[in-house]
C-alpha cells in the first residue's frame, strides 16, 4: 500500500541549514509536497514538486527529488528560530479521481539559539 | 479572498452526542478533502468530496461518521454518537478542481474533545 516515512525529530542551531527527509512507496506519486504546522495551528503549504522534477529552489527552501530511490527531502537554509515546526511530507497519485493525500507522521524541527 | 474557513475551532462533546464540523472551502473551488489528526501523530485521509457527491471514502470509519457537500453551503462532517476516540484535530482543505497541481489549502481546523 501507500505509505510516507520521515524521521520524527531534528534539532539544528539557528544560522545551520536543516535537511529533512521522507521515502515514500506509491511509484505512482505525481506531486510531492511539503507542509508545515506550527503548534496549534492548520498547515501550511511551502512548496511541493513534479515527480519530473529532481531539484525545486524556492528562496531558502530547496526540494530534492530521487525518483528512483522514492526518497525526497526538503533543505532549510539559514534557519532561524521561526522555523521551529513540524514538517510534513505529503504525496498524492493521479490514478483517476485519486487525490487524497498520503502523509508522513511529521518531522518535528527545533533550532536552537 | 478568504481562505479555507472551519467552525466551530474548538468544540466539546459528551460521549454519545454529535458532533457536527463545517468547512467553507476558498471560493472557487469545488473540491473537499478531510483528514484527521490524532494526538502525536500524522494526518489521515477521510474523505474526498465535490459538490454533492462522494468521490472517495475509503478513510472513513463505516459507523458513526458521515459527510457532505451540498450544492449550497458548507461541507459538514458529522459524528454520531462520538466516543473518547474520536478527540482529534479534524482539517479540511479544498482545491480547485482537476488540471491543477492539487495543491490543497487548508483550514485551521476543528478540535474535537470528547469527555
Amino acid at each position: 500500500g501507500e505509505d510516507v516515512e520521515q524521521s520524527l525529530f531534528l534539532s539544528v542551531r539557528e544560522g545551520d541549514s536543516s535537511v529533512i527527509n521522507c521515502t515514500y512507496t506509491d511509484s505512482s506519486s505525481t506531486y510531492l509536497y511539503w507542509y508545515k504546522q506550527e503548534p496549534g495551528a492548520g498547515l501550511q503549504l511551502l512548496t511541493y514538486i513534479f515527480s519530473n522534477m529532481d531539484m525545486k529552489q524556492d528562496q531558502r527552501l530547496t526540494v530534492l527529488l530521487n525518483k528512483k530511490d522514492k526518497h525526497l527531502s526538503l533543505r532549510i537554509a539559514d534557519t532561524q528560530t521561526g522555523d521551529s515546526a513540524i514538517y510534513f511530507c505529503a504525496e498524492t497519485g493521479n490514478a483517476g479521481n485519486n487525490r487524497k493525500l498520503i502523509w508522513g507522521l511529521g518531522t518535528s524541527l527545533a533550532v536552537n539559539p | 479572498n478568504a481562505g479555507v474557513m472551519q467552525n466551530p475551532r474548538h468544540l466539546v462533546r459528551r460521549r454519545g452526542q454529535e458532533a457536527r464540523l463545517r468547512c467553507s472551502p476558498m471560493k472557487g473551488h469545488s473540491h473537499v478533502y478531510w483528514y484527521r489528526q490524532l494526538p502525536e501523530e500524522g494526518l489521515k485521509f477521510m474523505v474526498y468530496l465535490q459538490k454533492e457527491n462522494i468521490i472517495d471514502e475509503s478513510g472513513m470509519p463505516k459507523e458513526r461518521f458521515s459527510a457532505e457537500f451540498p450544492k449550497e453551503g458548507p461541507s459538514i462532517l458529522r459524528i454520531q454518537q462520538v466516543v473518547r476516540g474520536d478527540s482529534a484535530a479534524y482539517f479540511c482543505a479544498s482545491s480547485p478542481g482537476s488540471g491543477t497541481n492539487n495543491e490543497q489549502f487548508f483550514g485551521p481546523g476543528t478540535r474535537l474533545t470528547v469527555l
